[in-house]
Parts: structure tokens; sequence; C-alpha cells
């Protein structure tokens, strides 16, 4: 079974430019999120959406950060202007729906995009 | 608010030591628990989980208790591995997580 795909895997930036970043979760997984990794901390809730609806994104910089999961599939998060203050990796991870085989409550995470803006 | 507090690193073992890396949570409710794993250059992997009191996730050689009463769900290893080098992150159901332990276990 194919794991959570990302792309870039990395990405370098000056700041004020515009970044994008693509997740394509594992197939049939209704939950997907996105989290920012700073080094030498924990994954940060970005956002989460519900197939195409967001749950929750209550911790998502709403000024310059943007998400969105057209037809409840893939999705992409944007950052535009970058901030020095944004260089992290980012982590996508998906869900899948209750009643799949798996159970409910395990996130699969995808291998991240490193971001280094100068 | 719901949050993890984890026991910060770095730890750095012989191989064959024993391992507790410790975790404690404040949350409503009783939430499900888990441990992930970031070795060196790969991503977030699920370790374990438990979803009630009492409950015990193992994997690997690896164990956690869930522990209401002290609301708790520290990691133990009996015996490490070079291979078991990693960050280790604990997690509430509710996407939040600890800080994460880096864990450098040396021949």
């Amino acid at each position: 079974e194919a794991g959570v795909a990302q792309s870039p895997r990395y990405k370098i930036i000056e700041k004020r430019q515009s970044v994008a970043f693509w997740c394509n979760p594992i197939s049939g997984h209704a939950t997907l999120y996105w989290y920012q990794q700073i080094l030498g901390q924990g994954p940060k809730l970005l956002i989460q959406f519900q197939n195409n609806g967001v749950v929750d994104d209550s911790q998502l910089p709403k000024d310059r950060f943007s998400a969105e999961r057209l037809k409840g599939v893939d999705s992409t998060l944007k950052i535009q202007p970058a901030k020095l203050e944004d260089s992290a990796v980012y982590l996508c991870a998906s869900r899948p729906r209750a009643g799949l085989a798996e159970p409910e409550d395990t996130q699969y995470f995808g291998p991240g995009t490193r971001l280094t803006v100068l | 608010g719901n949050s993890v507090t984890q026991m910060e690193g770095p730890v750095t073992l012989s191989e064959e030591a024993f391992l507790t890396i410790n975790c404690t949570y404040t949350a409503t409710g009783y939430p499900s628990l888990f441990w992930y794993v970031q070795y060196p250059g790969e991503g977030l992997q699920l370790l374990l989980k438990a979803t009630k009191a009492d409950d015990k996730g193992s994997n690997k050689g690896f164990e956690a208790t869930y522990r209401k009463e002290t609301t708790s769900f520290h990691l133990e290893k009996g015996s490490v591995q070079v291979s078991d080098s990693a960050v280790y992150f604990c997690a509430l159901n509710d996407m939040r997580f600890g800080a994460g332990t880096r864990l450098t276990v040396k021949p």
C-alpha cells in the first residue's frame, strides 16, 4: 500500500517569496492534517481537513498561510509571503475513515517538506 | 487545554541498557495516547498506542502503560539497540505532540 506522498522534499526560498507544498494522502483516508515541525520541537498542528471541509485551523497563521483540499483527496499548503521563522519541516498526515481495517485513531505521516527561508 | 509534557533529552545510553522516557499529559476525558518515533532521515511512524486506562501498548520491544491516576504514559524498553537511536514523541489523539526526546544508543 502506498504511503502519504509529499512534494517537494526540500525547498529553499528568500523571505517574502511564496511557496506551496503538495500532499497526497493514503487512498480512502478521509482526514488530512498539515503540521509544522520546527527544528528541535514536536509537530504543531496547522490545519485538519475532514474530506474537503476544515475541522480545525485555529493554529494556522491565516495572514500568510492557506490550505485547501479540493475534492477531498490531495491538498496544498501555501505560504505567502514567507518569513524567516517559517523555516521548518512541513508534515502531512492522513487518517482512515471509520470502518476501514486500520484502527481509526492511527495517523500515517508523509516524509515531510523541509523549507529553508533565507 | 490539553497538553503533553515529555522528558527532555537528549538521552545517551549504551547498548543493552534500560530505557525510560517520561510522558505526562493534561486532558479532559480519557484520550488515546501514542508514542511516535522518527528515525534519522525518515518520517514519523507510530510506535505504539493505548486507548484506555491500564492498557499497555507494545511494539518492537517497547512498552508503555496508560496510567490514569498519574496521567502518564512512560515509554520503556528493557534492552536498547543502536538501531533504536531516534527521536521519540508522545502524543494525544487530538494531535498534540510533546517536544520529543532524542535517544542515542552507543555500541
